[in-house]
């Protein structure tokens, strides 16, 4: 069956550190990929997509950037981080066409 | 006007009643809906997709009305454990196929 793992569970930066957070995929190949921000109280955010190596789609203008170098793996990342970058980060993956998503247990990051 | 609409609640009902959510959306042409839930500071997770006949999973019930654009969810014989936030996400044809769109949630707290 497929899993999704997703790492650190939580982080505290400060503000302007670089930030990485990595999400990987098991047991399919070729998933879609998603990054989700979730702040205090409110909904899911969409950051980023991927519907294969190398391939991104950014949803917002922001500080952050996503890459994905491998078939099974989706990273997350800023050079400098804003307070405003806190929140519960998402990664999720989907199968083809019409299939729901499934998300990893999320990041919790809190900028100080 | 939102692309997906959802009554925030929070609903508080007693244990073993029946909590009817509905969840309108704005994209005739949208293709696939879910319901999700999301537990208290953790990641949401699939609770049924929505098909057009309406589909019924133990106590969960979920109905989409294409011709007025909405999707309801219906639970029977409400435990605590149903005690969460949840999501109403519809795929809409014109994102393309690789995206959803979430509600921001309907809070329900089952009362004992």
């Amino acid at each position: 069956s497929q899993t999704i793992h997703q790492w650190p569970a939580t982080l505290v930066q400060p503000v302007g550190s670089p930030l990485s957070l990595e999400c990987t995929v098991e047991g399919t190949s070729n998933p879609n990929l998603y990054w989700y921000r979730q702040a205090a109280g409110r909904g899911l955010q969409l950051l980023f997509y991927s519907v294969g190596i190398g391939q991104i789609s950014s949803e917002v203008p922001q500080n952050l950037s996503a890459s994905r170098p491998q078939d099974r793996q989706f990273i997350l990342s800023s050079k400098k981080l804003l307070l405003s970058d806190s929140g519960f980060y998402l990664c999720a993956w989907s199968g083809e066409y019409n299939q729901p998503q499934h998300f990893g247990d999320g990041t919790r990051l809190s900028i100080l | 006007r939102k692309e997906v609409e959802q009554d925030p609640g929070p609903f508080n009902v007693p244990e073993g009643a029946t909590v009817a959510f509905n969840c309108t959306y704005s994209n005739s042409a949208s293709q696939s809906f879910f319901w999700y839930r999301q537990d208290c500071r953790k990641e949401p997770k699939l609770l049924m997709s929505v098909y057009s006949s309406g589909n019924e999973d133990g106590r969960f019930t979920a109905q989409l009305n294409r011709a007025s654009q909405y999707i309801s969810l219906l639970i029977r014989d409400s435990k605590l454990s149903d005690s969460a936030t949840y999501l109403c996400v519809v795929r809409g044809a014109n994102f393309g196929n690789e995206k959803l769109t979430f509600g921001t949630g309907t809070r329900l707290t089952i009362i004992p």
